[in-house]
């Protein structure tokens, strides 16, 4: 069935150093591919998010890119701080929300 | 209260009893979500309610029975759960635009569900 394969599970870093985690999706007709972050004991929340016109989106320090061809897409985090600590989601959609399909998570570590 | 709040925030439970979890969402969406979170596991999209009516079940045991009143409530009713049940449940709501039917979820803080 359509997957969507997140990886690292877990990655820490140094703070001020950069970020990166990779999603794989399975389905050629996505073509919405959002990023939630969800802090410990807190909702998930939209960071990002890119659709299939375009390859690349930037919002201050964070930034998606997508490769259609190979099927992935990434979220690229500079200059981390602590505050960037949390787990972050990547998901997959075709067309509706309905249809959203979601990675397993990244725990993100920004070490001092 | 602004945005998606759900209650309880914390839910335990005997395999026999009967709860529920509300829902309710001040952002005037016309669509509303349940979610159960997993540890390491994604999220699975449970229920989903577009102007009231339901659009998607993706096969959920008849063990959780979804009610959406209206537009701005969602319930979920739980009745004779079993211990692997237990975990975070989201609710969502987003709105739904003609000819565009992603964006933005917006999550309720959730409800941690314990089944003993």
């Amino acid at each position: 069935g359509e997957n969507v394969e997140q990886h690292p599970s877990t990655l820490s870093v140094q703070e001020g150093d950069s970020a990166v985690i990779k999603c794989t999706y399975s389905d050629s007709a996505s073509n919405y591919f959002p990023w939630y972050k969800q802090e410990l004991g807190k909702r998930p929340q939209l960071i990002i998010d890119i659709r299939s016109n375009v390859g690349e989106k930037k919002d201050q320090r964070i930034a998606v890119t997508l490769n259609k061809t190979a099927k992935h897409f990434s979220l690229h985090i500079t200059e981390t701080q602590p505050e960037d600590s949390a787990v972050y989601f990547c998901a997959a959609s075709k067309g509706s929300n309905y249809q959203l399909i979601w990675g397993a998570g990244t725990k993100l570590i920004i070490k001092p | 209260e602004t945005g998606v709040t759900q209650t309880p925030r914390h839910l335990v439970m005997g395999m026999t009893n009967k709860k529920s979890l509300k829902c309710e969402q001040h952002l005037g969406h016309n669509a509303m979500y349940w979610y159960k979170q997993s540890a390491k596991k994604p999220l699975e999209l449970m229920f989903v309610y577009s102007l009231e009516e339901r659009v998607e079940n993706n096969s959920v045991p008849s063990r959780f029975s979804p009610e959406c009143p209206n537009s701005s409530h969602l319930f979920l009713h739980l009745h004779t759960l079993q211990p692997e049940d237990s975990a975070l449940y989201l609710c969502a709501s987003s709105q739904l635009l003609a000819g565009v039917n992603t964006g933005e979820l917006f999550f309720g803080e959730g409800s941690r569900l314990t089944v003993l």
